[in-house]
C-alpha cells in the first residue's frame, strides 16, 4: 500500500533562516511525488513535483526537494524563509498504475517568525 | 476556463437533506478528481473520471455518495440524506490524462451539516 508520512505537524522558523519540512513515503512502485501549499482560505497550489527524472527538484518561490530512494524521503527545503511562506504544506504520492489518485500526508503548518 | 471552479463555495444544510456540489474543470482536461478534507487533515481521495467514465470510486465512503460527469466536462458530487459527519471541505481537481500529470485544484466547497 502507498502512504505518506509528514514527520512534523508544526514547524516554526525565523524569517531569513532555512526551512526543512520532512516527508517519508511508502510505495511498492516507482512513485511520483509532489509538494502542495495551502494558504489560509485558498486552494492547493503545486510547489514542485518529482517524476523519476532528476532527483533534485526545484519549484516555485525558491523551494526545492530531493528524492532519496534509499531513505524513502522527499524533504522540502528553502534556504531563507519569508513571511509569505507561512502556510500549510502537503506531501503527496501518486503511483499511477491504473489509478492516478493522490495520497496526501497530514500536512505541516509552517510558521515564520519576524 | 482559467482554473478549476467549484460551486457553491459554502453550503449549510440540515441533516437529512440532499446536496449537490459542482465542479467545472480546466478546459480540455480529461481527468477529474474529487477529494474530501476534514479539518486539520490532508485531502482524501473520493473518486475520479476520465472523460465521462468513472474510473475509480473506491474512496466514496458509502452509497449516500455518488458522482457523475455525463458529458466529460462538469461534474457533480451528490450526497444524499446528509449527516453531520459529512461536514468537510470538498475539493475538485483536474488534469491532463493520468500518468504523471499534475492535478490542479479548485477552491473547494465547504459543507456544514447541522
Amino acid at each position: 500500500a502507498q502512504s505518506v508520512t509528514q514527520l512534523d505537524s508544526h514547524v516554526s522558523v525565523s524569517e531569513g533562516t532555512p526551512v526543512l519540512l520532512r516527508c517519508n513515503y511508502s510505495s511498492s512502485y516507482s512513485p511520483s511525488l509532489f509538494w502542495y501549499v495551502q494558504h489560509p482560505n485558498k486552494g492547493l497550489q503545486l510547489l514542485l513535483k518529482y517524476t523519476s527524472a532528476a532527483t533534485l527538484v526545484k519549484g516555485i518561490n525558491g523551494f526545492e526537494a530531493e528524492f532519496k530512494k534509499s531513505e524513502t524521503s522527499f524533504h522540502l527545503t528553502k534556504p531563507s524563509a519569508h513571511m509569505s511562506d507561512a502556510a500549510e504544506y502537503f506531501c503527496v504520492v501518486s503511483i499511477g498504475r491504473g489509478t492516478y489518485k493522490y495520497i496526501f500526508g497530514t500536512g505541516t503548518r509552517l510558521k515564520v517568525l519576524a | 476556463g482559467a482554473g478549476v471552479s467549484q460551486s457553491p463555495r459554502y453550503k449549510v444544510t440540515k441533516r437529512g437533506q440532499d446536496v449537490a456540489l459542482r465542479c467545472d474543470p480546466i478546459s480540455g482536461h480529461v481527468s477529474l478528481y474529487w477529494y474530501r478534507q476534514a479539518l486539520g487533515q490532508g485531502p482524501e481521495f473520493l473518486t475520479y473520471f476520465n472523460y465521462e467514465a468513472q474510473q475509480d470510486k473506491s474512496g466514496l465512503p458509502n452509497d449516500r455518495f455518488s458522482a457523475e460527469r455525463p458529458e466529460g466536462s462538469i461534474s457533480t458530487l451528490t450526497i444524499q440524506r446528509t449527516e453531520q459527519r459529512d461536514s468537510a471541505m470538498y475539493r475538485c481537481a483536474s488534469s491532463q490524462v493520468g500518468g504523471t500529470a499534475t492535478q490542479y485544484f479548485g477552491p473547494g466547497t465547504r459543507l456544514l451539516v447541522l
